[in-house]
């Protein structure tokens, strides 16, 4: 079966602080690994990888992709109240399929 | 360019009532998804379709859903003689031709009493 895990589950930290937030995935057809930011509405795109090792950058945030260990990782520094939100982890599936797996997610408080 | 839109936002269904949840993807996409999140889960794949055609329906329940992409119109969900456990948000995606990016839409809220 298809898996995509996230860790950790919550995260609590200060305004200021950096997070690294990861994303291990088991699947039986990858294509690319995305990563999206859900506050109280819908999802919206932060990332798409597709190679490993190459870093995508926007911002304060960060993400790469360990194709060989089957992980990737989403950093966000000097964190704002702002970046509190469920981020997601998605891995799109080739094959004819074109679905995305999903994470639980991990829950990122950011207090001032 | 305005982005998925679904409505409602909100939707409370009677068990045994039927709920339509609507959908109308990005301008120019031409790939719909649909998903559903329970409470503390992930979002979990139910339908992919394109215009009047079903591609991969392998995340939906066999028996009350289905769903459908006209020609005209947006994309429906359609879940007959709910049951308590249907109670969810339902969120629509849109992706154009050959990209894996989807981008979801607000989601629609089922409640079932």
């Amino acid at each position: 079966e298809d898996k995509v895990v996230q860790s950790p589950l919550s995260l609590v930290v200060h305004e200021g602080d950096t997070v690294t937030l990861n994303c291990s995935y088991e699947v039986t057809n990858f294509r690319s690994l995305l990563w999206y930011k859900q506050e109280k509405k819908a999802p919206t795109f932060l990332f798409m990888l597709t190679s490993s090792g190459i870093e995508k950058k926007s911002g304060r945030l960060s993400s790469i992709l360990d194709k060989k260990e089957l992980f990737s990782i989403l950093n966000i520094t000097a964190t704002q109240t702002g970046d509190s939100a469920v981020y997601l982890c998605a891995v799109a599936l080739g094959g004819g399929s074109e679905k995305l797996v999903f994470g639980k997610g991990t829950k990122l408080t950011v207090n001032p | 360019n305005a982005g998925v839109m679904q409505n409602p936002r909100h939707l409370v269904r009677r068990r045994g009532q039927e709920a339509r949840l609507r959908c109308s993807p990005m301008k120019g996409h031409s790939h719909v998804y649909w998903y559903r999140q329970l409470p503390e889960e992930g979002l979990k794949f139910m339908v992919y379709l394109q215009k009047e055609n079903i591609i991969d329906e392998s995340g939906m329940p066999k028996e009350r859903f289905s769903a459908e992409f006209p020609k005209e119109g947006p994309s429906i969900l359609r879940i007959q003689q709910v049951v308590r456990g249907d109670s969810a948000a339902y969120f629509c995606a849109s992706s154009p031709i050959g990209t894996d990016t989807q981008y979801f839409g607000p989601g629609t809220r089922l409640t079932v009493l």
